[in-house]
This record gives C-alpha cells, sequence and structure tokens, in this order.
C-alpha cells in the first residue's frame, strides 16, 4: 500500500460526457502528478501540481483539467469524452517539488475508465 | 518523439536465472534514471534508482547500471523469482523536471 488513495477504481461512462477521478496524496506529500495509461503505452505525463498550484504540464488535452484543494486532495475532470480516452490513469505524489537527487513518486492503484 | 525506448514488450526467463531489462534514452541531460514494477490492477512501485555520476547500483538481487556514453539503462534480477513477474518501467528525469517513463517490458519468471 502506497499510502495514495485514487477513486473510484472503475469507471465507465458514455462519449461525450464529463467524469471526475480523485486523487489523495500520501499524508505529508505536497506534490501530486497525474498518468494516463493507454494499452500498451507507457506512462504518458499529463499534468503535476504542488501545494495547490499548477507546476507542468505534460501531454494533458484542452478538455481535461485537474486541480488540486487546500487539503492536498487532487481531482482530474475529463470532458467531451471520445473512446480514446479510454485508459488507466494513476496519481502519484511525492514529498517535495523535486526531490533532491531523485523524485521518488508513489503511485495509487489507478482509476480505470471505459468510454462506450 | 519517445526519449526513453524499451525495445522488449516481453521478456521470458527461468526461476533461478538472470533476468536483464534494457531501457534506452536520447537526451543526455538526463541525471537521474528510475525502474518501477507494476503489478496487475496496482499502480507502480519504486524499485531501484541511479544518479548519472554513477554506472552501478546494486540493491539485494536487482543492479542497475548504467552506460551514459550509450545512453543505455539495464536492471538486472539474480536470482529471478516467480515474484518478480510484472511490468518494469524505466524512468529517466533532468534535474527538476518531470519524469519519462518508457513503454514497458513484461516480465514472466517460469518455474
Amino acid at each position: 500500500d502506497s499510502g495514495v488513495t485514487q477513486t473510484p477504481k472503475h469507471l465507465i461512462t458514455a462519449t461525450g460526457q464529463r467524469v471526475t477521478l480523485r486523487c489523495s496524496p500520501r499524508s505529508g506529500d505536497l506534490s501530486v502528478y497525474w498518468y494516463q495509461q493507454s494499452l500498451d503505452q507507457g506512462l504518458q505525463f499529463l499534468i503535476q501540481y504542488y501545494n495547490g498550484e499548477e507546476r507542468a504540464k505534460g501531454n494533458i488535452l484542452e478538455r481535461f483539467s485537474a486541480q488540486q484543494f487546500p487539503d492536498l486532495h487532487s481531482e482530474l475532470n475529463l470532458s467531451s469524452l471520445e473512446l480514446g480516452d479510454s485508459a488507466l490513469y494513476f496519481c502519484a505524489s511525492s514529498v517535495t517539488l523535486a526531490g533532491g537527487s531523485y523524485n521518488e513518486q508513489f503511485f495509487g492503484p489507478g482509476t480505470r475508465l471505459t468510454v462506450l | 518523439d519517445q526519449q526513453v525506448k524499451q525495445n522488449s514488450p516481453s521478456l521470458s526467463v527461468q526461476e533461478g536465472r538472470i533476468s536483464i531489462l534494457n531501457c534506452d534514452y536520447t537526451n543526455s541531460m538526463f541525471d537521474y534514471f528510475l525502474w518501477y514494477k507494476k503489478y496487475p490492477a496496482e499502480g507502480p512501485t519504486f524499485l531501484i534508482s541511479i544518479s548519472s555520476i554513477k554506472d552501478k547500483n546494486e540493491d539485494g538481487r536487482f543492479t542497475v547500471f548504467l552506460n551514459k556514453s550509450a545512453k543505455h539503462l539495464s536492471l538486472h534480477i539474480v536470482p529471478s523469482q516467480p515474484g518478480d513477474s510484472a511490468v518494469y518501467f524505466c524512468a529517466v528525469k533532468r534535474g527538476a523536471q518531470k519524469l519519462v517513463f518508457g513503454q514497458g517490458t513484461r516480465l514472466t519468471i517460469n518455474p
């Protein structure tokens, strides 16, 4: 158990809909990262928040948005869903912005999104 | 533009033998390299890492080798055990920038 929780575990929805994925980081971790893993693909970095502020953006579509709340939990909002958005979405957290010499990220179990 | 490549999607190894997983990267500015392990229905877990100032780091049965001139990273597991069956991702970073992950290699350890 990494200490990072994600809800829901599974989500099935239709094209055009909007969903919200939730992540609670490990206690004390200020950075939250979101990743997308499509079938047979690696982990694609979407976005990072640090202590409530957006810090880095990756390959995140304009239809997607995220935020980190004062209690440090984060939500990833996916709208106008398309079939290709079906994937595993992982949240990870780390203590610091860069983690010094390395940035060990602790991953949650993921949310499996299926768009029909 | 794949900055990190794991060219073997899968690898099958006999229990007790050595497993060698490989990873190539394109940017010589990367300065930290990590391996993550992922079981089905779980998130990736950190396994071992190495900084660019070293060429080898060992932790029990796991050793990571870094060949900077070849921009190549490898993970050796010896002896391999059935519980090592998982997907292994290499990841690289530069300074305070984000981690970049490879596509993963599915390792199967056969009894």
